[in-house]
């Protein structure tokens, strides 16, 4: 059972550099969610696509695009990639959101911009 | 900014004792989730209790929901080296359009054997 994956799991940029973080889920899932954590803040949610075709900001958007690209995958882009995005990355889905299910989280992008 | 907040930030027991985390939040909610964390890995969900829910049980995993106080505890019995992780609370509140879940910023949990 995938469940979330995420790839790439680590990567280290230069200040100003793009790149795009994948996240694909098997689980028909409707809702999906991008999420940073930093040491000692807990995680912080920086988009989310409630269903197929739509997205939303969260909490910290400054600096990142979505695509919601089909029902399984949610890619986050970082366009000029900043020291202080350096953090690990969380992908999640779930049923539908603000049902009171759960969500399922990959295992994190580590990434490191220098 | 976060809704949940966890106490303690950290705490080490013995094996077989058990351990109590506590988690406040500011405004009103759906239901509470409580996440853990093992290292390096992604969050898993442990359990989730409504707001018109005063206690609840999953095996080990005991949750209560105050929400009168806005606090919620979870409790694990008879804890293992394999609960040491980091765990987190998470609110699913009702303000906004859209739903959220908001993350606590956790208690690191050591059982040592």
């Amino acid at each position: 059972n995938a469940g979330v994956t995420q790839t790439p799991k680590f990567q280290v940029l230069k200040t100003g550099q793009s790149m795009t973080l994948q996240c694909a889920q098997d689980m028909n899932h409707n809702s999906m969610y991008w999420y940073r954590q930093d040491p000692g803040m807990g995680l912080r949610l920086i988009y989310y696509s409630a269903s197929e075709g739509t997205t939303d900001k969260g909490e910290v958007p400054n600096g990142y695009n979505v695509s919601r690209l089909n029902k399984r995958e949610f890619s986050l882009r970082l366009e000029s990639a900043a020291p202080s995005q350096t953090s690990v990355y969380f992908c999640a889905s779930g049923r539908i959101q603000g049902d009171g299910q759960p969500q399922h989280f990959g295992d994190g992008t580590r990434l490191s911009i220098l | 900014s976060q809704q949940g907040e966890e106490d303690p930030q950290a705490l080490s027991i013995q094996e077989g004792e058990n351990a109590t985390m506590n988690c406040s939040y500011k405004t009103s909610i759906n239901n509470l989730q409580w996440y853990r964390q093992n290292s390096g890995r992604g969050l898993v969900h442990l359990i989730l209790i409504r707001s018109n829910e005063r206690e609840k049980h999953s095996g080990r995993l005991r949750v209560t929901l105050d929400t009168s106080k806005k606090s919620s505890s979870l409790l694990i019995t008879a804890s293992r080296a394999a609960d040491t992780a980091s765990y987190f609370c998470a609110t699913d509140g009702t303000s906004g359009s859209a739903r959220q879940l908001t993350f606590g910023s956790g208690t690191q949990l050591t059982v040592l054997p």
